[in-house]
């Protein structure tokens, strides 16, 4: 079974622009959750999808936002870039079931710059 | 506020030897789930091992296994007979209670020949 993918796996952007990211989870999973990885702040969760609706929500400003497809697929969109919004995004998908007890696989990630 | 301490920034071992990673957490429930996290300098996370808090058997896979102290609140992980390729970061944690993985600050473990 394939693991979990994301595009692209590097992303050079300047400030003011915006920025999409794609996942796609592995084959059978309903739930994607995004998190940002950075030096300083380590891991923090950004937001969960499940059935193509948004379940859970971290503490990130209204410029982080992202959506879900019918075949699972997510997409994270950030506008306005920052330069504090270089980090590594990455993506986990799940089965889906209870939040509490559920497993994230993680992608590989997508490394973005911000310029 | 919901937390995960991993109180090591580095480590190292020497090849075929044993190694504790640390790791102690905060939370109000009485069910929850541990995880620990491995990534590699290739960047892709891989999980590792995860404990059920209501299971008082330490879970155990191969080479790695962990050391539950509920009352403690400590999970901390052996690595057995470690290998070069076991070099990553490793990252302790817990399912919050919305579903999201709450992440230590990572224990950079270095194995050497």
């Amino acid at each position: 079974k394939a693991g979990v993918t994301q595009t692209p796996r590097y992303l050079i952007k300047t400030r003011g622009q915006q920025v999409t990211l794609s996942c796609s989870p592995i084959s059978g999973h309903r739930s994607v959750s995004w998190y940002q990885q950075t030096p300083g702040q380590g891991l923090q969760f950004l937001f969960e999808y499940f059935s193509e609706t948004q379940r859970n929500k971290g503490n990130f400003p209204g410029r982080f936002s992202g959506r879900q497809f019918s075949n699972s697929r997510s997409e994270m969109n950030v506008s306005t870039l920052e330069l504090g919004d270089s980090a590594l995004y990455l993506c986990a998908s799940s089965l889906g079931g209870l939040p509490s007890t559920d497993t994230q696989y993680f992608g590989p990630g997508t490394r973005l710059t911000v310029l | 506020a919901q937390t995960v301490t991993q109180s090591q920034p580095e480590m190292s071992v020497q090849e075929a030897e044993t190694v504790t990673l640390s790791c102690t957490y905060d939370t109000s429930e009485s069910n929850y789930y541990l995880f620990w996290y491995k990534q590699p300098p290739s960047r892709q996370m891989i999980l590792v091992i995860r404990q059920e808090a209501y299971k008082q058997q330490n879970a155990t896979e191969n080479r790695f296994s962990v050391n539950f102290q509920k009352a403690a609140k400590s999970f901390s992980l052996k690595i057995s007979d470690s290998q070069l390729g076991d070099t990553a970061m490793y990252f302790c944690a817990r399912r919050g209670s919305q579903g999201n993985l709450i992440f230590g600050k990572g224990t950079k473990l270095s194995v050497k020949p």
